[in-house]
């Protein structure tokens, strides 16, 4: 079945530590997008990417990083400059950056201890 | 910048009510319009679009129709079921440089009971 798949589901980080949430989708598409989620508030957009080895800060992009060297893969990197990286944590990818439906991964709940 | 604002919730609604949740946006250009919906500890799943004015979007009982005149995209079902107890999310395409991203109103709380 094609889809998007994130992981892990639950992470917990030490303050001061980086740590990488993966993103995998076999769906062809050449856009991915991650996104955080605190509670009652929508998402907002941290890093997009709308082809291969290319990728764009979104509205929270500090504190985080991406890279994008293949299709199907989109990595979140969120470092020790993050001062409240305590969250949840989404990937979507779209077939391209002009069709906007977009398809969501399951989420990463990051926590710090 | 463009944006878009929900009726706050939570919702609490008997099984078979009637079910507005309202969306109002801000928006250059013509954006298209989303309705996601989230199951507790889940990913966002599409529920339905609209991508220009006057355009109805319909899934699973639910509708919302594209209103340009009103900046509106209000849903509404017509007999609400516990399943559809979850967290909804209007949103809209960015609307300039086609690159795709999402703007999210801060979602509703919508609960339903037996």
């Amino acid at each position: 079945d094609g889809g998007i798949t994130q992981s892990p589901k639950y992470l917990f980080r030490k303050e001061g530590q980086n740590v990488t949430l993966s993103c995998e989708q076999n769906l062809n598409h050449d856009a991915m997008y991650w996104y955080r989620q605190d509670p009652g508030q929508g998402l907002r957009l941290i890093y997009y990417s709308q082809i291969v080895n290319d990728f764009q800060k979104g509205d929270i992009a500090e504190g985080y990083s991406v890279s994008r060297e293949k299709k199907e893969s989109f990595p979140l990197t969120v470092t020790s400059a993050q001062k409240n990286p305590t969250a949840f944590y989404l990937c979507a990818s779209a077939r391209d950056s002009r069709n906007t439906e977009a398809f969501f991964g399951q989420g990463t709940r990051l926590t710090v201890v | 910048g463009d944006s878009v604002t929900q009726m706050e919730g939570p919702v609490t609604l008997s099984e078979e009510a009637f079910l507005t949740i309202n969306c109002t946006y801000t928006a250059t250009g013509y954006p298209s319009l989303f309705w996601y919906v989230q199951y507790p500890g889940e990913g966002l799943q599409l529920l339905l679009k609209a991508t220009k004015a006057d355009d109805k979007g319909s899934n699973k009982g639910f509708e919302a129709t594209y209103r340009k005149e009103t900046t509106s995209f209000h849903l509404e079902k017509g007999s609400v079921q516990v399943s559809d107890s979850a967290v909804y999310f209007c949103a809209l395409a960015h609307g300039s440089g086609n690159t795709g991203k999402l703007i999210f109103g801060q979602g509703t709380t919508l609960q339903v009971k037996p």
